[in-house]
């Protein structure tokens, strides 16, 4: 089965860090390049972040950049999200996003930040 | 804020058939993908390079684009259809649309 699933989310005050792991199964993974994307609580999609096959290549949203890194293990199949400083607008179900086209989706992570 | 609107709902019958619109610039540059999510469900891709279907969506989804607005068609909207329905962007070009609610009833 081709698959991602996340993990690591929880329950973080604001200021704190976070890292978000999405491993892969089922496809090769070193060959897309993966997304990472967030929903807010009964909001829409936001993209946040962007990383080449390799890992050389990463784009951030504005609303991350400078407080979010996105890096990959691909003998690992894993694709990982490092968030800090974070503030009580990042509270979200995160997903990654990969394979042909942005064809597979994990289940998401629940992040909320609060005191 | 992103750069692709979309109308926040549309509402056909069963059968009819139900046009989403995206719209920006980009659309005129970049190829446009639309992805489905129902409620409390991960999003499927449901159109790819502006205009092909992933295997396994059904034939009455297709895609379309003119200048800067691409079109998500469903031919005879069945009830299962009902959901959120996003466009979406290269990565470096800000990603999702707003996002429409489709309702068929």
């Amino acid at each position: 089965d081709v698959q991602l699933a996340e993990s690591g989310g929880g329950l973080i005050q604001p200021g704190g860090s976070l890292r978000l792991s999405c491993a892969g199964s089922g496809f090769d993974f070193r060959n897309y390049s993966m997304n990472w994307v967030r929903q807010a609580p009964g909001k829409g999609l936001e993209w946040i972040s962007y990383i080449s096959s390799t890992g050389a290549t990463t784009y951030y949203a504005d609303s991350v950049k400078g407080r979010f890194t996105s890096f990959r293990d691909n003998p690992k199949k894993s694709l990982f999200l490092q968030m800090k400083s974070l503030r009580v607008e990042d509270t979200a179900l995160y997903y990654c996003m990969g394979g042909y086209f942005g064809s597979v989706w994990g289940q998401g992570t629940l992040v909320t930040v609060s005191s | 804020s992103s750069e692709l609107t979309q109308p926040s709902s549309v509402s056909v019958s069963p059968g009819q058939t139900a046009r989403i619109t995206c719209s920006g610039d980009v659309v005129a540059k970049k190829y446009v993908r639309w992805f489905q999510q129902k409620s409390g469900q991960a999003p499927v891709l449901v159109i790819y390079k502006t205009s092909e279907r992933p295997s396994g969506i059904p034939e009455r989804f297709s895609g379309s684009s003119s200048g800067t607005t691409a079109t998500l068609a469903i031919s005879g909207a069945q009830v299962e259809d009902e959901a959120d329905y996003y466009c979406y962007s290269a990565p470096d070009d800000r990603g999702f649309g707003g996002g429409t609610k489709l309702t068929v009833l």
